[in-house]
């Protein structure tokens, strides 16, 4: 069976800190992709990353990293300095290989960054 | 990114009518069509995946009779709300890729209301 498990409900943050979303997942699969989306208030889902799971290179692009470990089945999504406008819903999906496979969704973590 | 687009954002309607959802994808074929329904403060529950000219795959629990789906071309598909009741109130959100491997695009959403 294919999880992913997002732990932290809710994170509060001030502006300029850095914070870490944390993303475990499972899967039965040995080729398989991982993606994380944005869900701002407006409630469109805001493609952020994809990384195959022969990639283990970790991202950054701006103010955001991704580190990859498959060692301990993680995907973890950092914000430097963040921003009032980072706060959203932010999930972590995972999709099996196959040209059939569906996205599986945490239950997100939503992000609330004060000034 | 791609650009997936869904009509309309919003719509109130009377209990017992039916209401009718497009997504379309703007800027690129899709092969494969996604309806999600989202509570609030909740994770996306997929509905249905659609593939062009077939009919649509139901995920368990979600009445086919319900929810009509038709993915009549690689750039339209639409959800039918049929005899809707204020139960299937909710956020529906389709989502597209355009190939096995792909990456899914999410359309904006529609905040369905029934009275």
């Amino acid at each position: 069976a294919q999880k992913v498990t997002q732990a932290q409900t809710e994170i509060s943050v001030v502006e300029k800190e850095d914070v870490t979303l944390d993303c475990v997942y499972e899967t039965r699969d040995t080729t398989y992709y991982l993606f994380w989306y944005k869900q701002p208030p407006s409630g469109e889902l805001v493609f952020l990353i994809r990384r195959n799971s022969f990639d283990e290179q970790n991202e950054i692009s701006g103010r955001y990293s991704w580190n990859f470990q498959k060692s301990t089945s993680s995907f973890n999504f950092t914000i430097t300095a963040s921003q009032v406008v980072d706060s959203a819903v932010y999930f972590c999906a995972l999709r099996g290989g196959g040209s059939q496979g569906n996205l599986i969704f945490g239950k997100g973590t939503k992000l609330s960054v004060k000034p | 990114g791609a650009v997936v687009s869904q009509h309309p954002s919003r719509v109130i309607c009377k209990s017992g009518t039916s209401v009718k959802i497009e997504c379309r994808s703007l800027d690129f074929q899709a092969t494969t069509m996604f309806w999600y329904r989202q509570f609030p403060k909740q994770s996306l529950m997929l509905m249905a995946t659609s593939n062009e000219g077939s009919k649509a795959t139901y995920e368990q629990g979600v009445e086919k009779d319900k929810f009509l789906i038709n993915h009549a071309s690689l750039t339209l598909s639409t959800l039918t709300v049929t005899s809707a009741h204020p139960e299937d109130s909710s956020f529906y959100i389709c989502s597209a890729r355009s190939g096995g491997i792909e990456t899914q695009y999410f359309g904006p959403g529609t905040r369905l209301l029934v009275l």
